[in-house]
């Protein structure tokens, strides 16, 4: 059964800091990764979709990238602000279109 | 599009009595999700429709939990009946099926449930 896990779970930086964010997953067979963000009482929006066959997809300040044999993915988030505040959730696609999940890594950037 | 919507938005309800919510997709998607996120389990897949038939529904938690999708512009997840462990918010997602299995799903508002 897959398993995906994202570290930090929360994170707190000051205005204008560049952060990575981790994802691992334990089963390496999959279709695609994706990230999302979600506000709070919000639903989610999907930031980057990276398929298995590439290596990283860029969108604006936004670059995830992606290691399918050692079972891993970083977002990068350039120059952040306090915009940028929200949780992000890591999530694979293992079978199909059926989305595993990680805990997400909550994010605060401070003015 | 106006994107995933879902209703009601948000629903109190107390133990023992039917609880239905509603997705209507964005048009042209073909598969369509059920997802249920709390604190404890974070977000976790319910079920999986693909051109309005049930692919996968391992993730529906137990009988009281049903699905439908009676055509490709509507489905309804109900929970009859409801107890307070229900309690969470259930989101509705919805994609095109790609020839290589996987692309973008795009998520409602969420259904914020309450059972007392």
């Amino acid at each position: 059964k897959q398993e995906v896990t994202q570290i930090p779970a929360a994170l707190s930086v000051p205005e204008g800091e560049n952060l990575v964010l981790n994802c691992s997953f334990t089963d390496s067979a999959i279709y695609n990764l994706q990230w999302f963000r979600q506000d709070p009482g919000k639903g989610l929006t999907s930031l980057l979709l990276i398929q298995s066959s590439q290596r990283e997809q860029t969108s604006g300040r936004l670059n995830a990238s992606l290691d399918k044999s050692s079972g891993r993915s970083t977002l990068y988030i350039a120059a952040s602000q306090p915009g940028d505040s929200a949780t992000y959730l890591c999530a694979v696609n293992n079978a199909g279109n059926m989305l595993t999940f990680g805990g997400g890594t909550r994010l605060m950037v401070k003015p | 599009d106006a994107g995933v919507i879902q209703s009601p938005r948000h629903e109190v309800t107390e133990m023992g009595q039917e609880v239905t919510l509603r997705c209507k997709p964005i048009s042209g998607h073909n598969s369509l999700f059920w997802y249920r996120q709390t604190m404890m389990r974070g977000l976790e897949l319910l079920i999986y429709f693909n051109n309005n038939v049930p692919i996968d529904d391992s993730g529906m938690p137990e009988d009281r939990f049903s699905a439908k999708m009676p055509n490709a512009s509507f489905s309804t997840l109900k929970i009859q009946p409801s107890e307070p462990r229900d309690s969470a918010v259930y989101f509705c997602a919805s994609s095109k099926r790609g020839l290589a299995g996987g692309e973008t799903q795009y998520f409602g508002p969420g259904t914020r449930l309450l059972v007392l």
